[in-house]
């Protein structure tokens, strides 16, 4: 079974530019999770979507927002970029949700200069 | 709210010697507690998780966690540590049927002695 993609895999961005991320989980999973992670706030939750619907967000700015298509692929963008959006952006999908096992994707690199 | 503590940000062990990484949880609810690994540029892969069918949960490449109530800990073990478990290890939590996010701790970065 083909694991979780994201791509791209490395992202070069400017300030006030706008970003979007894709990810495509694991055949047959409907929940689908974003995360981010820098060196100084660690793992931190963005979003979740199951069945096209958001079902949970964390603390960000309107400027990152998702959605999630019919067949469970999902993205995410970021609007009018800061230097402090630089991270690795993280997806993870699961049968349900975050009670089930969470399968990570290798990550996008964003980096806004 | 839930979170997580992870007690010790590196540390260092000799190849052959016991792995021991350390977890708090707090929660007004019975979590579900993870332990996930992270390879240098890549992502997370999950260890080991605690659904509250046994208190010590075995995981694979030899670790396992003992979920203790009393003291809300989920502390993860190898008994003999090999150069291939030099890694970043994150803790999480998630809150069960109303919890659809996971919460992590703030790592543990491992670095094995030859």
């Amino acid at each position: 079974k083909a694991g979780v993609t994201q791509t791209p895999r490395y992202l070069i961005k400017t300030r006030g530019q706008q970003v979007t991320l894709s990810c495509s989980p694991i055949s047959g999973h409907r929940s689908v999770s974003w995360y981010q992670q820098t060196p100084g706030q660690g793992l931190q939750f963005l979003f979740e979507y199951f069945s096209e619907t958001q079902r949970n967000k964390g603390n960000f700015p309107g400027r990152f927002s998702g959605r999630q298509f019919s067949n469970s692929r999902s993205e995410m963008n970021v609007s009018t970029l800061e230097l402090g959006d630089s991270a690795l952006y993280l997806c993870a999908s699961s049968l349900r949700g975050a009670r089930d096992e969470q399968y990570f994707g290798p990550g996008t690199r964003l980096t806004v200069t | 709210a839930q979170s997580v503590t992870q007690l010790g940000s590196h540390v260092s062990v000799s190849e052959g010697a016991l792995v021991l990484l350390r977890c708090n949880y707090s929660s007004s609810v019975p979590p579900y507690l993870f332990w996930y690994v992270q390879y240098p540029n890549q992502g997370l892969q999950l260890l080991l998780k605690y659904t509250s069918a046994a208190t010590l949960v075995k995981g694979i490449n030899g670790f396992e966690a003992e979920f203790k109530k009393s003291e809300t800990s989920f502390h993860l073990t190898k008994p003999s540590a090999h150069m291939s478990d030099a890694a970043e290890y994150f803790c999480a939590v998630s809150l069960g049927a109303a919890g659809n996010k996971l919460t992590f701790g703030g790592g543990t970065r491992v670095l094995v002695k030859p």
